[in-house]
């Protein structure tokens, strides 16, 4: 268990859709970062958020968008779904906000089927 | 875009026998990365490397960053039921804020 939490497990929607997955990053971590793993694609990074703030983005789509709150969870929002879509979005986090220098310890992800 | 290609796909051995594996792009990264993923799982960091030439074990893990900065090995040796995973090499081009990750390669042990 990295202490990282994920929810929902599991999601199931449609093509068009709209759907928010949540992150709990580990406690005392301040970056969250959102990445993408599909059969074709492989594991993507897509964004990572700092104490709140943006701190580097990868290859996220306009139709997707991240948030972390004051208590530092973090949000990823998917609109305007498509079949490619489909795929696990793993969350991670870490104490500190350097890209790759900081270890970051991944969640159980969320597996997202858009039908 | 940045491209890692890492090799070999899928490796099927011995358990006790020795595992090598790459990654090699045409682009230079400040740092590289290897993770495992086990099955259900999120992928877990084993190795990092900052420099060019530095060779780091873990264990039985050990890798290395290519002293031209676009490729990297890891090698497990003697390996173990426990091993089997899908194993990730990860660079990253620091100026550019870029995290790449290799295609992965599956191990599966025969006991």
């Amino acid at each position: 268990d990295s202490g990282v939490t994920q929810t929902p497990k599991h999601l199931i929607t449609a093509t068009g859709q709209r759907v928010t997955l949540r992150c709990s990053p580990r406690s005392g971590d301040l970056s969250v970062y959102w990445y993408q793993q599909s059969l074709d694609q492989g594991l993507q990074f897509l964004i990572q958020y700092y104490n709140g703030e943006e701190r580097a983005k990868g290859n996220i789509l306009e139709r997707f968008s991240a948030q972390q709150f004051p208590d530092l969870h973090s949000e990823l929002n998917l609109s305007s779904l498509e079949l490619g879509d489909s795929a696990l979005y793993f969350c991670a986090s870490s104490v500190g906000g350097t890209l790759g220098t900081d270890t970051q310890y991944f969640g159980p992800g969320t597996r997202l089927t858009v039908l | 875009g940045q491209q890692l290609n890492q090799s070999p796909q899928s490796m099927f051995i011995q358990e006790g026998e020795d595992v090598s594996m790459n990654c090699t792009s045409s682009s230079i990264f400040n740092t590289w990365l290897w993770y495992k993923q086990d099955p259900g799982e999120g992928p877990v960091l084993l190795i990092a490397l900052y420099k060019a030439g530095e060779l780091t074990s873990n264990g039985r893990l050990t890798a290395q960053f290519g002293i031209t900065r676009k490729d990297s090995f890891l090698n497990i040796s003697a390996s173990i039921p426990s091993d089997v995973g899908i194993y990730f090499c990860a660079g990253l081009i620091k100026g550019a804020q870029k995290l790449v990750f290799g295609q992965g390669t599956r191990l599966t042990i025969n006991p």
